[in-house]
């Protein structure tokens, strides 16, 4: 079945220090993808997704691209803030599919 | 504009005990789904809905019901409450306008079963 695995927790960083979160899923055909964050205490909220390859997804200085010959979607921030500490969920809902299927998290710490 | 909401926020209970979580959203979504969020298992679907009176099971359905008389409330009951349904639990919505596919998440419920 569809699977997403995204790179193991916790990742700490410096304020101002490059992001990167790793995102591979297993799917059929052309999956939509997305990542979704978590703030302490909050349900999920959309931070950004892409339906086709090649797509970029954008938001709050975050960007990931859909790349359908690695099967990937990482998710990349040039340069992070304390705000930005959260848990990050990559996911993808199958063509003609309402269900989502998520990756396990990646908890996210960014130190001043 | 109160979105999705979900009730109680935190319940205590016992073993053996029946629990029902609320879930209610303002938007008409068509679809709602709950979820459950363990440590190393991200989100999982318990089950969903696409319409009133149509629901389906998800990944972990066992020893969980739900209903969906009205559009706007999805309440899942947990029959016999067992510790491994210690808990959070989220309700989410989809289905208006052009992002059909963007889940929309309550606030989460935290279930402890004694």
């Amino acid at each position: 079945g569809d699977s997403v695995t995204q790179m193991e927790g916790p990742v700490t960083l410096s304020e101002e220090a490059f992001l990167t979160i790793n995102c591979t899923y297993t799917a059929t055909g052309y999956p939509s993808l997305f990542w979704y964050v978590q703030y302490p205490g909050e349900g999920l909220q959309l931070l950004l997704k892409a339906t086709k390859a090649d797509d970029k997804g954008s938001n709050k200085g975050f960007e990931a691209t859909y790349r359908k010959e690695t099967t990937s979607f990482h998710l990349e921030k040039g340069s992070v803030q304390v705000s930005d500490s959260a848990v990050y969920f990559c996911a993808l809902s199958a063509v003609g599919a309402q269900k989502l299927v998520f990756g396990q998290g990646t908890r996210l710490t960014i130190n001043p | 504009d109160a979105g999705i909401t979900q009730s109680p926020r935190y319940k205590i209970t016992e073993t053996g005990r029946q629990v029902t979580l609320m879930c209610h959203q303002t938007w008409s979504h068509s679809y709602m789904f709950w979820y459950r969020q363990d440590l190393g298992h991200g989100l999982r679907l318990i089950y969903y809905s696409a319409a009133a009176d149509i629901t389906d099971k998800g990944e972990v359905p066992d020893g969980y019901v739900v209903s969906r008389s009205k559009t706007e409330n999805f309440p899942l009951t947990l029959e016999s409450a067992t510790r491994s349904q210690t808990s959070v639990y989220f309700c989410a919505s989809s289905g208006a306008g052009a992002n059909t596919d963007t889940q929309y998440f309550g606030p989460g419920t935290r279930l402890t079963v004694l």
